[in-house]
């Protein structure tokens, strides 16, 4: 158990539809992300957050909305998506930004379908 | 550009010995990391160099050297539950830390 959980594990979803993705650490970590993972392509990050300050988006459509109430939660907001948005989505946390980033702790994964 | 190079795939046989490379061209660099992932699975940290040199934990070790811009990892005594992806990671200070991932090797494993 990495002590990082996301909910749902798997989602299937229209075009017009909006949804949210949700992870939890259980670390006492200050740091989260959101990656993307295609197949037969590195993991892109999305996103980053440290101390609940977002202090990296990595050039992502605005059809993905990041949120993070506090440092132990992260939402990704999803909305009018596009099929070649279907890949597997991952959050990791970490002791810190910066220095610490090295060292990242993932969660399992959604698995995302846009139909 | 910014770049990680690996193998996308390494066959070897259980109980040997095998080594995924990893170059990179990054324009900063503060150290490389290692990751597995199981087919389903999460990505698990296994490894990380600042320094030149080789890190052992136990059947797994990871060499860097800076000036050559390479590392590898070295599995040992190789088991069926190996069979994975590895990832090298670089964290370059001069992207705002940016952690940047390698496609990643996939390690088949022959018993």
């Amino acid at each position: 158990e990495t002590g990082v959980t996301q909910t749902p594990r798997h989602l299937v979803m229209g075009m017009t539809n909006k949804k949210s993705l949700k992870c939890e650490q259980h670390l006492g970590h200050n740091a989260m992300y959101w990656y993307k993972q295609s197949a037969k392509k590195p993991l892109e990050l999305m996103f980053v957050y440290s101390l609940e300050e977002r202090v990296e988006n990595n050039s992502v459509p605005s059809r993905f909305s990041p949120e993070c109430p506090n440092s132990s939660h992260l939402f990704l907001h999803l909305h009018t998506l596009q099929p070649e948005d279907s890949a597997l989505y991952l959050c990791a946390s970490s002791q810190t930004w910066g220095g610490g980033a090295y060292e990242q702790y993932f969660g399992p994964g959604t698995r995302l379908t846009v139909t | 550009g910014q770049s990680l190079e690996q193998p996308s795939e390494v066959t070897a046989v259980e109980g040997a010995i095998v080594q995924i490379n990893c170059t990179y061209q990054t324009s900063g660099f503060y150290g490389l990391s290692w990751y597995q992932q199981h087919d389903g699975g999460a990505p698990t940290f296994l490894s990380y160099n600042a320094l030149d040199g080789l890190e052992e934990t136990g059947r797994f070790s990871s060499f860097l050297s800076r000036s050559d811009s390479y590392g590898y990892l070295l599995l040992q005594e190789l088991q069926m539950k190996d069979s994975a992806s590895y990832f090298c990671a670089v964290r370059d200070p001069n992207r705002d830390d940016k952690i940047i991932f390698g496609k990643g090797t996939r390690l088949h494993i022959l018993p």
